[in-house]
């Protein structure tokens, strides 16, 4: 299985500023097809998940563009430029190339 | 707008079995690859099984293989979580998502196991 491992665990971060999670895979995400299928999860707690990032660098609709996706091969990073106090949760990162599907073990960004 | 109930969730004796289901509307259900998702109470996000848009392709985790599956009714926009010999560490809630890339979810049903 793939293993996708996120740095860090949690962050404090104050209002403003930017924050960085890291995650890494123990195999690459690129697929036959040439594209890279890796997502960015956040959830807060009595909400269901919600995803922000796909392939990597593709944001959803309605995501504000504070968040931004980077990385290639087994190397991949989620950044707010700016946190706001709307951003607190839990973020995941989740690998769609590889059989089974897996999930870092989230990282909690909390507000300073 | 593409919306996602879950249903079917509840208390459950070790051992027993449940059907959860994910009522789907808002896109072209039976053209998606839908999946379920879990997540036990103070863990992260499990991803547990998906299902091509005929159906004829399924995916489990090992954590569930043989016990837990999954099915859909194009007519009915449903999709089904049949789960058998359920034990303590299937407690979760219960999400269901639409496509490969997990695109939209459902609010999720909680399922605990427990005598």
């Amino acid at each position: 299985d793939v293993v996708m491992t996120q740095s860090p665990f949690s962050l404090s971060v104050t209002l403003g500023q930017p924050a960085s999670i890291s995650c890494r895979s123990s195999q690459s995400l690129l697929y036959i097809d040439g594209f890279t299928y890796l997502n960015w999860f956040q959830w807060r707690p009595g909400q269901s998940p919600r995803r922000l990032i796909y392939q990597v660098s593709k944001r959803d609709s309605g995501v504000p563009d504070r968040f931004s996706g980077s990385g290639s091969g087994t190397d991949f990073t989620l950044k707010i430029s700016r946190v706001e106090a709307e951003d607190v949760g839990i973020y995941y990162c989740m690998q769609g190339t590889h059989w089974p599907r897996t999930f870092g073990q989230g990282t909690k960004v909390e507000i300073k | 707008e593409v919306q996602l109930v879950e249903s079917g969730g509840g208390l459950v004796q070790p051992g027993g079995s449940l059907r959860l289901s994910c009522a789907a509307s808002g896109f072209i259900f039976s053209t998606h690859a839908m999946n379920w998702v879990r997540q036990a109470p103070g863990k992260g996000l499990e991803w547990v099984s998906s299902i091509s848009p005929t159906g004829d392709d399924t995916y489990y985790a090992d954590s569930v293989k043989g016990r837990f599956t999954i099915s859909r009714d194009n007519f009915k926009n449903t999709l089904y979580l049949q789960m058998n010999s359920l034990r303590g560490e299937d407690t979760a809630v219960y999400y269901c998502a639409n496509r490969w890339n997990f695109d939209s979810w459902g609010q999720g049903t909680l399922v605990t196991v427990s005598s």
